[in-house]
């Protein structure tokens, strides 16, 4: 079964400094991957994925993610944070041919420190 | 396109009554699906369902709740003889395939008095 393992659910940065989200996940097949953002009283919005190919993802926001298949990892990376990038990002994955269901982490709230 | 939409935004209920949730896919989308967020916690799968057919409907309770996606009109998770427990955000988000990543809607936050 899949299922999917977010480190951390409060990360807590410096604006200026790196953002490391940890997402690793486990399937039983080639998975699609993906990173969402949620704000305050909002939906989910989709900051990258990955399905086949290059495996350094870059998404919005200056947001990027490495597939490493033999760590069974997925982690978000940004170089340098911005205060508005403070929200809970979620970790997801998808059995790519099983149809559409994503099976979400639980979340990993980012806090940004001026 | 206005997105994924749904009504309504906040809902309450009393214990009981039936809920019914609204989501319009993006234009285009044919591929729809819900899930529920607790409080402190990540997303649950609950169905998903493309025009006039449940596709996979594992994550949803046997009892009380059930969806619908017709040939016309927006989607509808149905919840009745609400219960407290039933207190939660639904999201619902639509897709153009089945690998293309979900657009999701603002969601419905239902709280059952």
């Amino acid at each position: 079964a899949q299922s999917v393992t977010q480190l951390g659910s409060h990360v807590s940065v410096s604006e200026g400094a790196l953002v490391l989200l940890r997402c690793n996940y486990s399937s039983s097949v080639p998975p699609y991957l993906f990173w969402y953002v949620q704000y305050p009283n909002q939906g989910l919005q989709l900051l990258l994925k990955y399905t086949t190919g290059a495996t350094l993802v870059k998404g919005i926001n200056g947001f990027e993610a490495e597939f490493k298949k033999s760590e069974t990892s997925f982690h978000l990376t940004k170089p340098s944070a911005h205060m508005s990038d403070a929200a809970e990002y979620f970790c997801a994955v998808s059995e790519g041919n099983q149809g559409g269901k994503l099976i979400f982490g639980q979340g990993t709230e980012l806090s940004v420190k001026p | 396109n206005a997105g994924v939409m749904q009504n309504p935004r906040h809902l309450v209920r009393r214990r009981g009554q039936e809920a019914r949730l609204r989501c319009s896919p993006m234009k285009g989308h044919s591929h729809v699906y819900w899930y529920r967020q607790l409080p402190e916690e990540g997303l649950k799968f609950m169905v998903y369902l493309q025009k006039e057919n449940i596709i996979d409907e594992s994550g949803m309770p046997k009892e009380r709740f059930s969806a619908e996606f017709p040939k016309e009109g927006p989607s509808i998770l149905r919840i009745q003889q609400v219960v407290r427990g039933d207190s939660a955000a639904y999201f619902c988000a639509s897709s153009l395939g089945t690998n293309d990543g979900y657009t999701f809607g603002s969601g419905t936050r239902l709280t059952v008095v």
